[in-house]
């Protein structure tokens, strides 16, 4: 069984720049989660749909925004790049949401110079 | 709003020692709790939950269970290899309103098992 594909796997960008990520879940879920890992900040939620619903929203400005196609795949998008927006952007599949505990991809790594 | 507080790292063991990684959350309902271990260069894995007090999650020797009384989920292995040496995040995601449909994480523990 395939686990949860991201692409790129590695980003460099300059600063005002836009970036798209791309997640592919477990076949068959239709959760699907980003979360954004910092040295700093840690884990933070970024958003999580459902059958192309968007059903939770982190605290992230309207830069950060994202969506999922009916088969599940779901993109994220970061317009006007900023230096602080370098991070490990993580996607997570899951059948029903979070409480199913949810299956991560290896994330993408943004860079921002 | 529902926060996660696990213990400082790092956490440095010898080989075959006891595991304790402390874990205390702040919810407004009734969450179910987590622990993600995260190994270099890789995302995170589900290692156990628990979804109701009194649950006691397990999986590949490790153990945590959900103690209401104490908001606490504390992870514990009897014995430790060098393979386990990872970051560990407790998490919770709980089930009222904003809150659904998202992970809450702590700060994460590094464990560094020595041979």
């Amino acid at each position: 069984k395939a686990g949860v594909t991201q692409t790129p796997r590695y980003l460099i960008k300059t600063r005002g720049q836009q970036v798209t990520l791309s997640c592919s879940p477990i076949s068959g879920h239709r959760s699907v989660s980003w979360y954004q890992q910092t040295p700093g900040q840690g884990l933070q939620f970024l958003f999580e749909y459902f059958s192309e619903t968007q059903r939770n929203k982190g605290n992230f400005p309207g830069r950060f925004s994202g969506r999922q196609f009916s088969n599940s795949r779901s993109e994220m998008n970061v317009s006007t790049l900023e230096l602080g927006d370098s991070a490990l952007y993580l996607c997570a599949s899951s059948s029903q949401g979070a409480m199913d505990g949810y299956t991560f991809g290896s994330g993408t790594r943004l860079t921002v110079v | 709003g529902d926060s996660v507080t696990q213990m400082e790292g790092p956490v440095t063991l010898s080989e075959e020692a006891c595991l304790t990684i402390n874990c205390t959350y702040t919810a407004t309902g009734y969450p179910s709790l987590f622990w993600y271990v995260q190994y270099p260069g890789e995302g995170l894995q589900l290692l156990l939950k628990a979804t109701k007090a009194d649950d006691k999650g397990s999986n590949k020797g490790f153990e945590a269970t959900y103690r209401k009384e104490t908001t606490s989920f504390h992870l514990e292995k009897g014995s430790v290899q060098v393979s386990d040496s990872a970051v560990y995040f407790c998490a919770l995601s709980d089930h009222y309103g904003g809150a659904t449909n998202k992970l809450i994480f702590g700060t994460g523990t590094l464990l560094a098992v020595q041979p």
